[in-house]
């Protein structure tokens, strides 16, 4: 699987938009770019995919550079909330049930400042 | 969004009993699943994909005869941890992709296992 490198960490205010990169200079052309989060102490949860075109949801922004090689996550209005490990996962296209499965890399723990 | 749900959501054992952890897909059916341990402060590790009607497939250096697994219907697969160990303390983690084809994983809330 091709990697994928993030900050470790990063700070936020409260209420301010937060853009968390990600480097993926080996990505291939039919690797699609996944975004979860975890919060403490609980399971992943997704937050935003896409292939080549930015993406929205009620959740977060995905920016996709151009040439693919680096995406931004994008959260508009940080909360107390959003406080996580946000990881961004690169994943072939589907080829059966087999090829959900996703490599973690360490992440970037997203702390928000009240 | 589906739910993924994980039960017992935290145990405690003594050192050479065995631990059954079960996930369930609550609203949708999953003829795989996933599971995961991650220990303090590390990322997740898959450590095997379980397939309903058929043998699990481990990573390499998960041992499948301490890590049994049991996918027994298309919403419920089982992790049994056996002769646990201190060193198999970690928090355990199953997922679930959506519906066919879907690009989404689905995870559960996580069993955080102690052995002492």
């Amino acid at each position: 699987d091709a990697k994928t490198t993030q900050p470790n960490s990063m700070e936020s205010n409260e209420e301010e938009p937060v853009h968390l990169p990600c480097n993926h200079s080996t990505i291939s052309g039919t690797d699609y770019i996944h975004w979860y989060r975890q919060l403490p102490s609980q399971g992943p949860e997704y937050v935003i995919h896409g292939l080549t075109s930015n993406v929205n949801n009620r959740m977060a922004s995905l920016a996709i550079a151009e040439d693919r090689k680096s995406s931004t996550l994008i959260l508009h209005r940080a909360t107390l909330r959003d406080a996580a490990v946000y990881y961004c996962i690169l994943r072939g296209a589907y080829s059966g049930a087999g090829s959900y499965q996703l490599t973690f890399g360490k992440g970037t723990k997203l702390s928000v400042i009240p | 969004g589906a739910v993924v749900s994980q039960h017992p959501s935290r145990v405690i054992c003594k050192s050479g009993t065995s631990v059954k952890i079960e996930c369930r897909s609550l609203d949708f059916q999953a003829t795989t699943m996933f599971w995961y341990r991650q220990f303090p402060k590390q990322s997740l590790m898959l450590m095997a994909t379980s397939n309903e009607g058929s043998k699990a497939t481990y990573e390499q250096g998960v041992e499948k005869d301490k890590f049994l697994i049991n996918h027994a219907s298309l919403t419920l697969s089982t992790l049994t941890v056996t002769s646990a160990h201190p060193e198999d303390s970690s928090f355990y983690i199953c997922s679930a992709p959506g519906t066919s084809g879907s690009d989404t994983q689905y995870f559960g809330p996580g069993t955080r296992l102690t052995v002492l």
